[in-house]
């Protein structure tokens, strides 16, 4: 069965600083790996996905993600954060390669100090 | 317009009672999903269907029901809500060809 482990519930950073939100993935077969984000009182909205082409995955308002199959891991960045990242997060891993079962992290909360 | 759309947004009842949560989609995909999120639990699957006739049910289905009304609604209830189903519900949609679902905005549900 596949899984989905995101370290650390709450993340805080500097406006400018590194963002770093952890993700390890289980999976017994070649994963499809996601990065949701979900701003206050709205609905989830896809950041990036990696499904089997690049390694490092290029998401919206300067995200990226690197699939390290060797460590598991699935980790997000962005290099200098913005006020406008405050967000919850959400790593997620598919059971197939159409999105049809997603199986979702516990999520990381990411605040912004000025 | 909202490709995605849940109704109502949110909603308050008592234990015992019976609700609906529908779920409208514009974006012309064959399957749909009820997920429901609780703070640190991330989204929990309910219920999902793959086309009309298809229902299975997810990791958390106990106590919950759906109906797959047409190709682009998928409601769910609660026969007789009980106060540890408050939370926030949300629906999705995917097409084979689209690696990714899309969610709807949530219903906030509280039981009393």
């Amino acid at each position: 069965a596949q899984s989905v482990t995101q370290l650390g519930s709450h993340v805080s950073v500097s406006e400018g600083a590194l963002v770093l939100l952890r993700c390890n993935y289980s999976s017994s077969v070649p994963p499809y790996l996601f990065w949701y984000v979900q701003y206050p009182n709205q609905g989830l909205q896809l950041l990036l996905k990696y499904t089997s082409a690049a390694t490092l995955v290029k998401g919206i308002n300067g995200f990226e993600a690197e699939f390290k199959k060797s460590e598991t891991s699935f980790h997000l960045t962005k290099p200098s954060a913005h006020m406008s990242d405050a967000a919850e997060y959400f790593c997620a891993v598919s059971e197939g390669s159409s999105a049809s079962k997603i199986i979702f992290g516990s999520g990381t909360r990411l605040s912004i100090r000025p | 317009d909202a490709d995605v759309t849940q109704t109502p947004r949110n909603r308050i009842t008592k234990t015992g009672k019976r609700i609906m949560l529908e779920c409208s989609q514009t974006k012309g995909h064959d399957r749909m999903y009820w997920y429901r999120q609780d703070p640190g639990l991330g989204l929990r699957l309910i219920y999902y269907s793959f086309d009309v006739k298809d229902i299975n049910k997810g990791e958390i289905s106990d106590g919950y029901s759906v109906s797959r009304q047409a190709q682009a609604k998928f409601s769910l209830s609660l026969e007789s809500a009980i106060p540890n189903q408050t939370a926030l519900y949300f629906c999705a949609t995917s097409d084979f060809y689209h690696n990714e679902q899309f969610f709807g905005p949530g219903t906030r549900l509280t039981v009393l």
